[in-house]
């Protein structure tokens, strides 16, 4: 199975400012045919189901403000908010889907300063 | 607009079965994968299983393989989970989420609000 940690476990940031998330794989989640990293970030505010932030490890999801942004490849990755808003306050979470099983990492929750 | 509703959830003793549904609507059902993930109280996401958009390929993670099987029924847009002998350790809310058109291995875009499984004596 392929392991996903994330780092840090918890941070807090002031408002508007950068939030970042790292994600790694214990294995490439580069699929070499297509070129694409088969890894997605999710947002989770409390109560309420998950939401789809990223895919393919850097394309936005219709609908999810530009202040989210998704970089990396093969087994490391990031996740930025670039000005953090109080809306924002969530546990986040990456997840590889390149392998069966489809593996998430235990998530970082983000607060405000 | 895209809906995820899922039912069944229960109160259930250790070795005993349930069967969850997730009713779909607002897109094309038989054209998508569709997946089962779970948060037990407090925890993290656990991915539990995918099934294709024919039901043709099913996958399932290795704690539930075997106990747990993963149905659909595309005339009636309506996704399942049948859970057998049941442990104290899959209490969890269950969630069904969209994956991609024609593909298991993808990202999960629309979730339902989840069903509540508790495994007690």
């Amino acid at each position: 199975d392929i392991v996903m940690t994330q780092s840090p476990d918890s941070l807090t940031v002031s408002l508007g400012e950068r939030a970042t998330i790292n994600c790694k794989s214990s294995q490439s989640v580069l699929y070499s045919s297509n070129n694409k990293n088969y890894l997605g970030w999710y947002q989770q505010k409390p109560g309420q189901p998950p939401k789809l932030l990223i895919y393919w490890a850097s394309t936005r999801e219709s609908g999810v403000p530009d202040r989210f942004s998704g970089s990396g490849s093969g087994t490391d990755f990031t996740l930025t908010i670039s000005s953090l808003q109080a809306e924002d306050v969530a546990v986040y979470y990456c997840q590889q889907y390149y392998s069966i099983p489809f593996t998430f990492g235990p998530g970082t929750k983000v607060d405000i300063k | 607009e895209v809906q995820l509703l899922e039912s069944g959830g229960d109160l259930v003793q250790p070795g005993g079965s349930l069967r969850l549904s997730c009713a779909a609507s607002g897109f094309t059902f038989g054209s998508y994968a569709m997946s089962w993930v779970r948060q037990a109280p407090g925890k993290g996401l656990e991915w539990v299983s995918v099934i294709s958009d024919n039901g043709g390929s099913t996958y399932y993670a290795g704690s539930v393989k075997g106990r747990f099987t993963i149905s659909r029924d595309n005339s009636k847009n309506t996704l399942y989970l049948q859970m057998n002998s049941l442990r104290a350790e899959d209490t969890a809310v269950y969630h069904c989420a969209r994956g991609l058109r024609g593909s298991c291995y993808s990202s999960l875009d629309y979730w339902g609000q989840g069903s509540l499984v508790t495994v007690s004596s």
